[in-house]
């Protein structure tokens, strides 16, 4: 059972136009929520997080928006670059005593950013 | 930085062989991590160790097994390659501790094909 869904294998957007990403998760125990971005051939790189209690959290061209009743976040890139065009992968964790800081990890959005 | 170092980028392995996968971090951290990547799948967890000597299994473990006789080296041991087990392999790590902000951080991989 996949707790964690991105929906979207692949998005495509115009240069200097929003990209958003979406991701859905089951498991209402989660309470923190990362962005990793993947380069082919390279490690994915931690980009940003959110605590469940927040439900938004911005760094520079990045936005990511938590709903929690609804179980899903997205990230926002604004404005899209070129350079951006990478996997996503979205991942989610249960903190805490006795936490075993495992990540569930969902299946990854290709972006790809047109000049 | 953090620094996550797998020995080697690109390996081919013959059918059979027992192929040793080497991880090592610089940072100090309690919890290692090993996934595969494949297409469409995302990352998958194989094994993880919280400390020197201790070992879970995570969803993947069939045909996988691990090491872990230093903090800073976790090693993942294919027994007999099979060629379902050709994938990019990924290492992570991340501190034990409590803050909630559960980042792990990834080695570049290594991708294993196996003939």
């Amino acid at each position: 059972d996949q707790q964690v869904k991105q929906n979207s294998p692949s998005l495509s957007v115009q240069e200097g136009r929003i990209s958003i990403l979406n991701c859905d998760y089951t498991n209402s125990m989660f309470d923190y929520f990362l962005w990793y971005k993947k380069y082919p051939a390279e490690g994915p790189t931690f980009l940003i997080s959110i605590s469940s209690i927040k439900d938004k959290n911005e760094d520079g061209r990045f936005t990511v928006f938590l709903n929690k009743s609804a179980k899903h976040l997205s990230l926002h890139i604004v404005p899209s670059q070129p350079g951006d065009s990478a996997v996503y992968f979205c991942a989610a964790s249960v903190s805490g005593v006795g936490a075993t800081n495992k990540l569930i990890f969902g299946t990854g959005t290709l972006l790809a950013v047109q000049p | 930085d953090v620094k996550v170092t797998q020995s080697s980028r690109y390996l081919v392995k013959r059918t059979g062989e027992k192929v040793f996968l080497e991880c090592v971090q610089d940072m100090d951290h309690e919890n290692m991590f090993w996934y595969r990547q494949d297409p469409g799948l995302g990352l998958r967890l194989i094994y993880f160790s919280y400390d020197v000597k201790m070992k879970e299994k995570g969803d993947i473990p069939e045909g996988y097994s691990v090491s872990r006789e230093k903090k800073e080296r976790f090693s993942l041991i294919l027994e007999s390659a099979s060629t379902n087990q050709t994938s990019m392999y990924l290492c992570a790590s991340t501190s034990q501790g409590n803050t909630g902000k559960n980042i792990q951080y990834f080695g570049a991989g290594t991708r294993l094909s196996v003939l």
